[in-house]
């Protein structure tokens, strides 16, 4: 699988924009793009995908690099239920698989 | 609709012995797989299971196995624990295909002493 690479915290303050990036060079044409977070205590939830264009829904937008190696999750506006870790995963459309591959990601902190 | 339901939440077993979560996925669903979660590496992924045949592994010891049920429900086996399976054991299930969104339950906490 295709590796993703994301800073491991990044911090906000409430009802503030928040841009959380992932890099992934290595990227192959049949990868989609998706976004998972994890709140405490909880397991992981799907927040957005996407292959080439940006995408927009109800929690958050995806931002996709024209060349497609990096991308950017971005949160409205941050609050305090949005602190989690959040995941950056390719998945392959191809695979036959329904499973995912989990890096590090990133560990959001928001503040009042 | 109901989510993924997994059960036990929290266990607590001794070295040696073995232990079995289950998972009853959402309707409709015909994919189940299961991740061990621990501190040390993250969330790693253990095998899926569709249409009651396993069709994907992650690199664990066969001590590790699970299987699914024509309802779709599945269940993990861990045998002759080990200190080290202590974590929180997910599991998610989808429709199945490569696109899916995959959706996940609270877990089981294991905790071998």
């Amino acid at each position: 699988d295709a590796k993703t690479t994301q800073p491991n915290s990044m911090e906000s303050n409430e009802e503030e924009p928040v841009h959380l990036p992932c890099n992934h060079s290595t990227i192959s044409g049949t990868d989609y793009i998706h976004w998972y977070r994890q709140l405490p205590s909880q397991g992981p939830e799907y927040v957005i995908h996407g292959l080439t264009s940006n995408v927009n829904n109800r929690m958050a937008s995806l931002a996709i690099a024209e060349d497609r190696k990096s991308s950017t999750l971005i949160l409205h506006r941050a609050t305090l239920r949005d602190a989690a870790v959040y995941y950056c995963i390719l998945r392959d459309q191809n695979s036959g698989y329904s499973t995912l591959t989990f890096g590090k990601g990133t560990m959001l902190l928001v503040s009042p | 609709k109901a989510g993924v339901t997994q059960t036990p939440r929290y266990l607590i077993k001794t070295r040696g012995q073995q232990v079995t979560l289950s998972c009853s996925p959402i309707s409709g669903h015909r994919s189940v797989s299961w991740y061990q979660q621990t501190p040390g590496q993250g969330l790693q992924f253990l095998f899926e299971y569709f249409s009651e045949t396993q069709r994907n592994k992650g690199n664990f010891p066969g001590r590790f196995s699970g299987r699914q049920f024509s309802n779709s429900r599945s269940e993990m086996n861990v045998s002759t624990l080990e200190l080290g399976d202590s974590a929180l054991y997910l599991c998610a299930s989808s429709e199945g295909y490569s696109g899916n969104t995959i959706y996940f339950g609270e877990g089981s906490w294991l905790t071998v002493v």
